[in-house]
């Protein structure tokens, strides 16, 4: 069955640099989810969008953005890098007609700013 | 707002041994629960699930039963692998101003199985 997709895999950039992570929903699914993993941390949740309006934020810093596109698929774009930003970054889909509590999540990017 | 907090790791077990984790949680509402198991290096998967009282999820020998009373979600097996070794997250539904939700994750509980 198809998964969630992310990419890339592994990201490395530098302080005050940008990055744009992107992730794939499972096919059929409306929601997209975004969370962040601190090393030996548990997940976070970022924003997420439902139907390419965004639905709600965590704590997103204002240096990060995000939309879903008609495909539904999403970017999140984070500018101004800091050393703090690296982490384990997810996207997570659902189907909201299924429910929406099941998130089904992607292996993740693995931010490094050095 | 609502939480969830699991045990403390990391739990050590010798092969065939029996598994609890513990788990509790607070919320407002019936939230849906969850079981996400994270092997090294990968992303999470989702392990089991309940959505309303006194269900329980299976999955690949692993059982929790949603209970409400006790505001419980504890994972268990009866006989654990050297492949499950992993870090567990406990995890709700939260739920979200335009009726979808985010997850709130316990800290995770990592297993570590000997042969």
């Amino acid at each position: 069955a198809a998964g969630v997709i992310q990419s890339p895999r592994h990201l490395i950039k530098e302080k005050r640099e940008t990055a744009t992570l992107k992730c794939y929903p499972i096919p059929r699914h409306d929601t997209v989810y975004w969370y962040q993993q601190g090393p030996g941390q548990d997940p976070q949740f970022l924003i997420s969008f439902y139907e390419k309006m965004q639905s709600d934020k965590g704590s997103i810093p204002d240096r990060f953005s995000a939309q879903q596109f008609s495909d539904y698929h999403s970017e999140l774009n984070m500018s101004s890098l800091e050393l703090g930003d690296s982490a384990l970054y997810f996207c997570a889909s659902s189907l909201k007609l299924a429910g929406g509590h099941t998130q089904y999540f992607g292996p993740g990017t693995r931010l490094t700013v050095l | 707002g609502n939480s969830v907090t699991q045990m403390e790791g990391p739990v050590t077990l010798s092969e065939e041994a029996f598994l609890t984790i513990n788990c509790t949680y607070t919320a407002t509402g019936y939230p849906s629960l969850f079981w996400y198991v994270q092997y090294p290096g990968e992303g999470l998967q989702l392990l089991l699930k309940a959505t309303k009282a006194d269900d329980k999820g299976s999955n690949k020998g692993f059982e929790a039963t949603y209970r409400k009373e006790t505001t419980s979600f504890h994972l268990e097996k009866g006989s654990v692998q050297v492949s499950d070794s992993a870090v567990y997250f406990c995890a709700l539904s939260d739920l979200l101003m335009d009726s979808s939700y985010k997850l709130i994750f316990g800290s995770g509980t990592r297993l570590l199985v000997r042969p």
